[in-house]
């Protein structure tokens, strides 16, 4: 019954080469965001999509990119990924913003860099 | 924005107890407090959310309050078991016009010794 797809579940990758991490929806949520979880750590937000409109975090790294070309689907782009970005990275999903409006996340990927 | 304090860092608790775990919030423009509940190498889950509107909501086991005035939020949980072992996250946020993205707390690692 799972609702947020993540593929893939471990995902291995090397120090600059360029990795994709997908993410699909069946709730037709308008909201589509992509956190990054370090061990022991708060989930931390890189950025989201209000529909189409795309909204970056102030201090997410220019390495990281995102597109989602339609409703039901959203990747995350790593350009040229660093030791430092070793990390699980969760999508999630939500029908809008606020309080009405719980996240719904995903089983996210880990993301390891050699 | 938004800044989320949560205490305490690790928590652990013999069966059967209870368990409290605290938050505060910056924005006092923030009305909703979900928490989640995070297995070892699982997707955070929401158990339970709060309104501001409401200064305490119970589903079973777990209870959670908010004092708006001091902008604190806190979970309980009675009869604790093994099985609510996990890192427990709290979060705020506004509404969508209001920047009302979801912020995190740092979470609360909760170990019930059988």
């Amino acid at each position: 019954d799972a609702m947020v797809i993540q593929n893939p579940r471990y995902q291995v990758t090397q120090f600059g080469k360029p990795v994709t991490l997908s993410c699909s929806q069946t709730l037709n949520h308008n909201v589509m965001y992509w956190y990054q979880q370090k061990s022991s750590q708060a989930p931390k937000l890189l950025f989201h999509y209000y529909d189409k409109d795309f909204n970056n975090e102030a201090d997410t790294p220019d390495n990281f990119q995102s597109r989602r070309p339609n409703t039901s689907f959203c990747f995350l782009d790593i350009r040229s990924p660093g030791l430092g970005d070793a990390a699980m990275y969760l999508c999630a999903t939500s029908r809008d913003i606020g309080a009405n409006s719980p996240l719904h996340f995903g089983n996210g990927t880990r993301l390891t860099v050699t | 924005g938004e800044n989320v304090e949560q205490h305490p860092s690790t928590l652990s608790v013999q069966e059967g107890d209870s368990a409290v775990i605290k938050c505060t919030y910056s924005d006092s423009a923030s009305n909703y407090f979900p928490w989640y509940k995070q297995e070892l190498g699982k997707r955070p889950q929401l158990i339970i959310d709060i309104r501001s509107n409401v200064g305490e909501k119970k589903d079973q086991r777990i209870a959670v309050t908010l004092n708006k005035t001091a902008k604190h939020f806190s979970l309980h949980i009675t009869e604790t078991q093994p099985e609510d072992s996990a890192v427990y996250f709290c979060a705020a946020s506004g509404e969508w016009n209001q920047g009302g993205k979801l912020i995190f707390g740092q979470g609360t690692e909760l170990s019930v010794k059988p």
